[in-house]
């Protein structure tokens, strides 16, 4: 089956500095990939859209410049929290689109950022 | 704006149950509904996929329905079993392929 990886799975940084998540689809090439952000005991709300070769689309409520996105390939899109805060503490999760056929989104194994 | 909503919010069942969770949503025009499964501090397992078109779906222990009219949708799962723990969520996709996740199910059994 289908599989997408997240890098780092966990990462600890200090307030103010920026982190860089890469979310990759392994055996399949996804023009969409999308990025999600889930608060504990809460659901996955989506951030944004990450579509390759064009701008990422971001859902209301989300701050284009403190979550940069950048799909750069058929098979990767990074996310980069800028000066991460506390508050951005979360655990981050992309998933990948594969159109070959059944419109599938396909869900990375998540990303757990603790910003101290 | 769709919303999902799941009830319960968190079940405790003893091994060997049958289960019945809910899902419902409010903006019917979705193409087709998820149920996913997450372990702690992991990532997303799909269960089952319903197309808007079909009524529902079985793979194994595990049987959902779609009410698309009616902004509905039940996971059945049979003869429950501790590995069964998890929370559950389901996803109705709209446009844009977006998914709208629900507030999930937090399911114990117990032996």
């Amino acid at each position: 089956g289908a599989v997408v990886s997240q890098h780092p799975s966990r990462v600890i940084c200090k307030s103010g500095t920026s982190v860089k998540i890469e979310c990759r689809s392994l055996d399949f090439q996804a023009t969409t990939m999308f990025w999600y952000r889930q608060f504990p005991k809460q659901s996955l709300m989506l951030m944004a859209t990450s579509n390759e070769g064009s701008k990422a689309t971001y859902e209301q409520g989300v701050e284009k410049d403190k979550f940069l996105i950048n799909h750069a390939s058929l098979t990767l899109s990074t996310l980069t929290v800028t000066s991460a805060h506390p508050e951005d503490s979360s655990f981050y999760i992309c998933s990948a689109l594969d159109r070959g056929g059944t419109d599938t989104q396909y869900f990375g194994p998540g990303t757990r950022l603790t910003v101290l | 704006k769709q919303e999902v909503t799941q009830i319960p919010a968190a079940l405790s069942v003893p091994e060997g149950e049958n289960l019945v969770l809910n899902c419902s949503f409010t903006d019917s025009a979705i193409y087709n509904l998820q149920w996913f499964r997450q372990d702690p501090g992991k990532g997303l397992t799909s269960l089952l996929l319903i197309q808007s078109s079909q009524r529902e779906q079985t793979s194994g222990r595990l049987n959902a329905s779609l009410d698309k009219s009616s902004g509905r949708s039940t996971l059945y799962i049979a003869a429950s079993q501790p590995g069964d723990s998890a929370t559950y969520l389901c996803a109705p996709l709209g446009g844009g392929n977006k998914l709208t996740f629900g507030t999930g199910t937090q399911l114990k059994v117990e032996l």
